[in-house]
């Protein structure tokens, strides 16, 4: 079953902040989150490993909370080019490389 | 570095008509991936290949089959295609698991 996102849609002005959540029914290892912008393919923008450890975005950062088997991704002093479609992804069986995406939540960002 | 590469970008079929979807990447990873996205929808996983010699079910492979041709290629084959199939498809390579998927430019296919 597929990780559900929330909101499934937002729409900012520049400058503002947003939060994407991303919650699964199944024990997350490990948490991917990718931008898609239209027309295009999805793109990389952060990994959260268990334990804590992140990589990925200068911009934008992301918690990773293993009990509650959801992350959350936070875009601060959101830009134009923030605008697309962001996924979580996650690896669903551990031991296996089944790797599945979240439901996906567009975002636009207006001048 | 080319990285993943699909072909054709575009694709126009009849009910019933066969084609296959080429894919390659040049980034010697070991797993690689087929997704369909519908318009205005998310990624659904169709197959996957952990490794060169082994292909696994993902979440929608009705109507499809997949070939490892080796470590650089995973070719996505529709038999019969239907209008149900009409989507755009996405191959990825990762390598190891746990880093990021590097997605292929797409490959929009029409099934009338």
């Amino acid at each position: 079953q597929q990780p559900v996102q929330s909101p499934q849609a937002v729409i900012l002005r520049e400058g503002e902040d947003a939060v994407i959540n991303c919650s699964s029914s199944k024990a997350l290892y490990s948490v991917h989150w990718y931008r898609q912008k239209h027309g295009e393919a999805p793109v990389f923008l952060m990994i959260l490993l268990k334990g804590g450890e992140q990589k990925g975005h200068e911009k934008i950062s992301a918690s990773f909370n293993e009990k509650k088997q959801q992350s959350s991704l936070y875009l601060t002093a959101s830009q134009l080019s923030y605008s697309g479609t962001y996924f979580c992804g996650t690896v669903q069986d551990p031991g296996t490389y089944k790797y599945i995406f979240g439901t996906g939540t567009r975002l636009k960002v207006l001048a | 570095n080319a990285g993943v590469t699909q072909t054709p970008k575009f694709q126009v079929l009849k009910t019933g008509q066969s084609m296959t979807l080429q894919c390659a990447q040049d980034m010697n990873h070991n797993s690689m991936y087929w997704y369909r996205q519908d318009p205005g929808m998310g990624l659904r996983l169709i197959y996957y290949s952990a490794s060169e010699g082994t292909t696994d079910k993902g979440e929608v492979p009705n109507g499809y089959n997949v070939s490892r041709l080796n470590k650089r290629e995973f070719s996505l084959r529709l038999e019969s295609a239907a209008p149900s199939q009409t989507s755009v498809y996405f191959c990825a390579s990762t390598q190891p698991i746990y880093n990021e998927q590097f997605f292929g430019p797409g490959t929009r296919l029409t099934v009338l």
